[in-house]
């Protein structure tokens, strides 16, 4: 069976400080992958997505940036974090046919 | 642009009784549309898939439908119990590709003994 895993669960971090968040993928292959925010009281956003190794897509301008270095692997990177990059970030994966998605359990990043 | 609405935003109830949420959504040219369940502080987890060619989707006391003409889906929930507490989130593809999604905001439903 297929699993997601994010890592680290929780992270402060101050203001201007780099960003790494991981997501990796079990038990598939070709993997469409995603990653989304979650700010307070707020619904999820789609950030970026990806449909193959190197190949990013962004939704929305910001201080963020992905990148996809292997099939199931996704990384989600600041080189200088802002107070509003505070927020719960969820990576998610579906297949090549775009159905179903499933998400990991989420990194709460707190930017003091 | 797909915009997903979701009514209550919050909803208490009695354990056992049978209860409604309401999802709706602005492109009816629908690709799919997906429920979930978020516990507080933890990822979501994957409730129903109803494709554009279907009209509901059962799975044990969760039932979903799909209205593309109307722009809706409800999630039905039968015989509701404590552990059903949770925030219900329904989502629409971006477009016409299956899981680029855009969530509604959710409707945090709390089941009371």
């Amino acid at each position: 069976s297929q699993t997601i895993h994010q890592w680290p669960a929780t992270l402060v971090q101050p203001v201007g400080s780099p960003l790494s968040l991981e997501c990796t993928v079990e038990g598939t292959s070709n993997p469409n992958l995603y990653w989304y925010r979650q700010a307070a009281g707020r619904g999820l956003q789609l950030l970026f997505y990806s449909v193959g190794i190197g190949q990013i897509s962004s939704e929305v301008p910001q201080n963020l940036s992905a990148s996809r270095p292997q099939d199931r692997q996704f990384i989600l990177s600041s080189k200088k974090l802002l107070l509003s990059d505070s927020g719960f970030y969820l990576c998610a994966w579906s297949n090549a046919f775009n159905t179903e998605a499933f998400f990991g359990q989420g990194t709460r990043l707190t930017v003091v | 642009k797909q915009e997903v609405t979701q009514i209550p935003a919050a909803l208490s109830v009695p354990e056992g009784e049978n209860l409604v949420l309401n999802c709706s959504f602005t492109d009816s040219a629908i690709y799919n549309l997906q429920w979930f369940r978020q516990d507080p502080g933890k990822g979501l987890t994957s409730l129903l898939l109803i494709q554009s060619s279907q009209r509901e989707q059962t799975s044990g006391r969760l039932n979903a439908s799909l209205d593309k003409s109307s722009g809706r889906s409800t999630l039905y929930i039968a015989a509701s119990q404590p552990g059903d507490s949770a925030t219900y989130l329904c989502a629409a593809p971006i477009g016409t590709s299956g899981s680029r999604l855009t969530f509604g905001e959710g409707t945090q439903l709390t089941v009371n003994p």
